[in-house]
């Protein structure tokens, strides 16, 4: 068991870029959350997969915010024509589906920073 | 909408000394509660949880966190700081059955030797 992996750990782009974030969750968890977190403020919710379906997005997540989890197993988060407020670093997370307890198992994170 | 509120956005705090990290929610119906840290270029983790089994919750390297429904409080605390425990700690909620991690800011807690 790895763990969650998140690639690239850094992404520099300029405005109006597309850029892509994989994460690859713990093998054996079935829900991925993607999640986002800026200078000084906490996580912040953006969507969430079960297997293949994605079955929440938050209003954060708008039309240039795409996320795909086509097998069930890794995801990627895209994001086209970035701002600079897309600046911040994106959070991916994995859980088992015995319930919800709470408890994700998050990846580093991928920083992007649009310049 | 459920939502937890954490005070001071950077402690500092003695080794040896009490470590105490205070976060209110704001819940209609009593919710389950979480304390994550985040150690320097490590995702996070969890610290410990509350789900509604006993009120006083021990988690890893020391810590524990009391809920207080009275208060709307979970605050976090572990009598002895160690150099080890400088790091980002977050507390966060969600309503039952839901499936999303409500956080708040965040403690960035840095210990003086």
């Amino acid at each position: 068991d790895t763990g969650v992996s998140q690639d690239p750990r850094h992404k520099i782009t300029k405005r109006g870029q597309n850029v892509t974030f994989r994460c690859d969750p713990i093998s054996e968890h079935n829900r991925l959350y993607w999640y986002r977190q800026t200078l000084g403020q906490g996580p912040e919710f953006l969507t969430y997969f079960q297997n293949e379906a994605q079955l929440e997005k938050s209003r954060l997540l708008s039309d240039r915010f795409s996320a795909e989890r086509p097998k069930g197993s890794f995801s990627t988060l895209e994001i086209q024509r970035t701002e600079q407020g897309d600046s911040a670093m994106y959070l991916c997370a994995s859980s088992s589906s015995d319930g919800f307890t709470g408890e994700l198992f998050f990846g580093e994170g991928s920083r992007l920073t649009v310049l | 909408a459920q939502s937890v509120t954490q005070l001071g956005s950077h402690v500092s705090v003695s080794e040896g000394a009490l470590v105490l990290l205070r976060c209110n929610y704001s819940s209609s119906v009593p919710p389950y509660l979480f304390w994550y840290v985040q150690y320097p270029n490590q995702g996070l983790q969890l610290l410990l949880k509350y789900t509604s089994a006993a009120t006083l919750v021990k988690g890893i390297n020391g810590f524990e966190a009391e809920f207080k429904k009275s208060e709307t409080s979970f605050h976090l605390t572990k009598p002895s700081a160690h150099m080890s425990d400088a790091a980002e700690y977050f507390c966060a909620v969600n309503p039952y059955g839901n499936n999303r991690l409500a956080f708040g800011k965040g403690n960035q807690v840095v210990v003086i030797p």
